[in-house]
């Protein structure tokens, strides 16, 4: 079976320090993998998703990027952190379907405070 | 583009009471939808999705919900309500028509609250 793992589960940066979130996945091979964030305990904001090893998206100009280094592996990152960075960050993953009908997998998710 | 709305921040029921979690989409094609929950600072658990055929979709732990083309909606349902389905439902939409595995767009999140 399939399983997503994301860590860590919470943490605190200051200000202008840099941040990595990774994410991996297991049991299936070549998967699509996305970046949420979620502000507040509300909305999903789609950050980033890949299709494959270097391939990156984003959806909105931000102070944070995205790598995918190797097939199963997802890396949220930012050279400075500014204190609107502060959510609960999501990963997940799908496999590739026909047309978009497969559903998406989420991971625990990170608790990220910046102060 | 493709965007869901949940017209309800918050739902209230009582236990044992039917449950309906509200969901409208806009697409310019046809829809992929999907319903999510989520527990307290944990990730989000797939219920349920309409990808064609049966307008009636049964999913998790005894939700179901209903695609209604006509209305644009794709409301959750639960005919007996439990205290442990106290959470943060989320209504996700996917639009064939750009051919897209990418772009998974989700409401706002609707808060239910079950009583006992």
């Amino acid at each position: 079976s399939q399983t997503i793992h994301q860590w860590p589960a919470t943490l605190v940066q200051p200000v202008g320090s840099p941040l990595s979130l990774e994410c991996t996945v297991e049991g299936t091979s070549n998967p699509n993998l996305y970046w949420y964030r979620q502000a507040a305990g509300r909305g999903l904001q789609l950050l980033f998703y890949s299709v494959g090893i270097g391939q990156i998206s984003s959806e909105v100009p931000q102070n944070l990027s995205a790598s995918r280094p190797q097939d199963r592996q997802f890396i949220l990152s930012s050279k400075k952190l500014l204190l609107s960075d502060s959510g609960f960050y999501l990963c997940a993953w799908s496999q590739v379907g026909v047309r978009g009908n497969t559903e998406a997998f989420f991971g625990q998710g990170t608790r990220l405070t910046v102060v | 583009a493709q965007s869901v709305a949940q017209p309800e921040d918050q739902v209230n029921v009582a236990e044992g009471n039917p449950l309906t979690v509200k969901c409208t989409y806009s697409v310019s094609g046809n829809p992929y939808l999907f319903w999510y929950v989520q527990y307290p600072n944990r990730g989000l658990q797939f219920l349920l999705k309409y990808i064609t055929g049966d307008n009636l979709v049964k999913g998790s732990y005894g939700f179901e919900a209903e695609f209604n083309k006509s209305q644009t909606s794709f409301h959750l349902k639960k005919p007996s309500a439990l205290v442990s389905d106290s959470a943060l439902y989320f209504c996700a939409v996917r639009d064939i028509l750009f051919n897209n595995n990418n772009d998974m767009r989700f409401g706002a999140g609707t808060r239910l609250t079950v009583k006992p």
